[in-house]
């Protein structure tokens, strides 16, 4: 079965450092690869996408992941946050039958 | 775009009783809807995959006849959690994909608490 392996819960960042969040996947196969932001109170909305091409995609926000097929890793990146960043970040992965396995979320909080 | 709305946004039921929640897609057409369960601090357990006029496919471990689904056009569906009981109080979170990508629009989510 797929599974989705994000590495850190919780991130605390100050306003204008750089992010990183860790995902890896198990799955030999094509996938396609999403990033999901939960916002304080707010529903999930999807933040980028990459289903091929280029793997380096750019999604709102200033956000951007790369895909690295030969580490099935699927990190997100931002050259410098902000405290409207403070969110929970989740991966997930589609492997096929349209269903998404999501990552247990890593909890971001950027103090000001 | 890609709008999903729920509705309603929270509800407390008496054990026993059934409760219906609706999920909508607003502007696009969704092949198919998933229903989800949040339990806090977790991440989304995927509950059941539905396509429009047909069956849903439920995951390993969901009750299908107490967690009844429903899709009866490409812009609705809705789960009716029968015979509530406490632990079924959780949130639960729909999501409409209008694509096979596996892309998918999630909506603002249902908290339900039975008493």
């Amino acid at each position: 079965a797929q599974s989705v392996s994000q590495h850190n819960h919780h991130v605390i960042l100050s306003e204008a450092a750089s992010l990183e969040l860790g995902c890896n996947y198990s799955y030999g196969g094509t996938v396609n690869l999403f990033w999901y932001v939960q916002y304080p109170g707010q529903h999930l909305q999807l933040l980028l996408k990459y289903f091929s091409g280029d793997p380096l995609v750019k999604g709102i926000k200033g956000f951007e992941a790369e895909f690295i097929k030969s580490k099935f890793s699927f990190n997100l990146r931002k050259p410098s946050v902000q405290w409207s960043d403070t969110a929970e970040y989740f991966c997930a992965v589609n492997a096929g039958g349209n269903k998404l396995v999501f990552g247990a979320g890593t909890i971001l909080r950027v103090k000001s | 775009g890609a709008v999903v709305s729920q509705h309603p946004s929270w509800v407390i039921c008496k054990s026993g009783t059934s409760v219906k929640i609706e999920c909508r897609s607003l502007d696009f057409q969704a092949t198919t809807m998933f229903w989800y369960r949040q339990f806090p601090k977790q991440s989304l357990m995927l509950m059941a995959t539905s396509n429009e006029g047909s069956k849903a496919t439920y995951e390993q471990g969901v009750e299908k006849d107490k967690f009844l689904i429903n899709h009866a056009s490409l812009t609705l569906s809705t789960l009716t959690v029968t015979s509530a009981h406490p632990e079924d109080s959780s949130f639960y979170i729909c999501s409409a994909s209008p694509s096979l990508a596996g892309e998918q629009y999630f909506g603002p989510g249902t908290r339900l608490t039975v008493t």
